[in-house]
């Protein structure tokens, strides 16, 4: 089955700086990729997402990469905010008949202000 | 409109009691998912619902857990004979039908086995 790794599991900026975080995949197959922003004790709200036919997306100052080649995608926050401090998980969806999920373990975004 | 609603919100129980857990999908999303997510990890597939059927169970641990949605809207999470490892967050989401459609969660229901 599907294999989703994420890095770096904690990341600490200074406010202003952009944050980067990467996963891998192991399913060429795989074709849908969301990201997902959780606060302490709140749900995971998505925050943006990307279909594999297209290699970037960006809202804001958010932006996603996918590369398919190397079964990699990255999320990028640009000028970084105390509010956006929270965990953040990457997930992927395979490309078989079943809609679920599969979860990165998360990464703890900390800015500094 | 309203998001997923999950209930209870928190739920604390005795080893070996039996448990349901609720969830209200948003209007109109035929497609409704179980999670589990424990402390430190990212949510981990249960069950995926597409109207009244369960269109892939694999995620589900064991016999214990069983998951219905009898109209195709709300849907019930029951788990029998629950054991201490059972304790985590249950996390419901719901979509629109179709592939790569974005899934939102509710705030899901801290369950914990004593």
């Amino acid at each position: 089955g599907e294999n989703v790794e994420q890095h770096p599991s904690t990341l600490s900026v200074q406010e202003g700086d952009s944050a980067v975080i990467k996963c891998t995949y192991s399913d060429s197959a795989s074709n849908y990729f969301p990201w997902y922003k959780q606060e302490l004790g709140k749900r995971p709200q998505l925050i943006i997402d990307i279909r594999s036919n297209v290699g970037e997306k960006k809202d804001q100052r958010i932006a996603v990469t996918l590369n398919k080649t190397a079964k990699h995608f990255s999320l990028h926050i640009t000028e970084t905010q105390p509010e956006d401090s929270a965990v953040y998980f990457c997930a992927v969806k395979q490309a078989d008949s079943s809609y679920k999920l599969i979860f990165g373990s998360g990464t703890r975004l900390l800015v500094r202000p | 409109g309203a998001g997923v609603s999950q209930t209870p919100s928190n739920k604390v129980t005795e080893k070996g009691k039996y448990v349901e857990l609720r969830c209200d999908p948003i209007s109109g999303h035929t497609a409704l998912y179980w999670y589990r997510q424990s402390l430190g990890q990212g949510p981990e597939f249960l069950i995926y619902f597409q109207g009244t059927g369960a269109a892939d169970d694999s995620g589900l641990p064991n016999d214990r857990f069983f998951a219905v949605r009898p109209e195709g809207s709300v849907s019930t999470l029951k788990i029998q004979r629950t054991e201490r490892g059972d304790s985590a967050v249950y996390l419901c989401a719901s979509s629109l039908t179709g592939p790569n459609q974005p899934q939102h969660f509710g705030d899901g229901t801290r369950l914990s086995i004593l």
